[in-house]
C-alpha cells in the first residue's frame, strides 16, 4: 500500500518561500510510471493542481503558478518536494502531494496547512 | 484549457435518497473523467475513474457515466458516510490537471 506524508513549515512569512516535502513509502518513486504531484486547496475552496515530476526529474506546471514553483525529486530518500517562492497570503492552504498515473490521483497525502503570515 | 463545470453546488438529501451530480467539460474529454470525494479535514479520495470503473474497494452504490462534455456521479441510496464534497477532474487534456468547483453534498 502506497502511502504520501507531507513535511515542512507550517508558517512562513510573505515573500519568503514556501518549502514541503512528501514522503513516498509502499513504492518506489524510481521505478517509473508514475508521475508525483503537488496539489493545494485555499480554505474552505476547491482543488488547486500545482504541478507535478517523473522520478527522472521532467516537471510540469500550472502555468498560473509556474513563474513561482519549483518541484524536485530526491530518488535516494523516495521523495519529492515543492518550493513556490514570494508567498502571500494568497498562497494559505492545504498543500496535498499525490501519485498521479497518467493524471489520476490514487493516492494522496493526508495534507498539511501552510499559513503565510508575519 | 478545459474548464470543469459541476452542478449543483450544493445539494441537500437524505438517507435512502438517490442522488446525482453533473459534471460538463468545456470540451469533449471522451472518457476521460474522475471523480473524488473529499470529507471535512480529509484528502480527497478517488471513486470512479474513466467516467465509469469505480475504484477498488469503493461501495457499488456509486456510479458513473458519459462520455463526450457531459457526465454524472450518481449515488443509488445515499448512507450517513457519504455526506462530502465531490469533485470531477479531467484527464484528457495532458498535461494539465482541472478540477471542478466541487458539489457539497448536505445531510437535509
Amino acid at each position: 500500500q502506497v502511502q504520501l506524508q507531507e513535511s515542512g513549515p507550517g508558517l512562513v512569512k510573505p515573500s519568503q518561500t514556501l518549502s514541503l516535502t512528501c514522503t513516498v513509502s509502499g513504492g518506489s518513486i524510481s521505478s517509473g510510471g508514475y508521475y508525483w504531484s503537488w496539489i493545494r486547496q485555499h480554505p474552505g475552496k476547491g482543488l488547486e493542481w500545482i504541478g507535478y515530476i517523473y522520478y527522472s526529474g521532467s516537471t510540469y506546471y500550472n502555468p498560473s503558478l509556474k513563474s513561482r514553483v519549483t518541484i524536485s525529486v530526491d530518488t535516494s530518500k523516495n521523495q519529492f518536494s515543492l518550493k513556490l517562492s514570494s508567498v502571500t497570503a494568497a498562497d494559505t492552504a492545504v498543500y496535498y502531494c499525490a501519485r498521479d498515473y497518467q493524471l489520476l490521483l490514487d493516492y494522496w497525502g493526508q495534507g498539511t496547512l501552510v499559513t503565510v503570515s508575519s | 484549457d478545459i474548464q470543469m463545470t459541476q452542478s449543483p453546488s450544493s445539494l441537500s438529501a437524505s438517507v435512502g435518497d438517490r442522488v446525482t451530480i453533473t459534471c460538463r467539460a468545456s470540451q469533449s474529454i471522451s472518457s476521460y473523467l474522475n471523480w473524488y470525494q473529499q470529507k471535512p479535514g480529509k484528502a480527497p479520495k478517488l471513486l470512479i475513474y474513466a467516467a465509469s470503473s469505480l475504484q477498488s474497494g469503493v461501495p457499488s452504490r456509486f456510479s458513473g457515466s458519459g462520455s463526450g462534455t457531459d457526465f454524472t456521479l450518481t449515488i443509488s441510496s445515499l448512507q450517513p458516510e457519504d455526506f462530502a464534497t465531490y469533485y470531477c477532474q479531467q484527464s484528457y487534456s495532458t498535461p494539465t490537471i482541472t478540477f471542478g468547483q466541487g458539489t457539497r453534498l448536505e445531510i437535509k
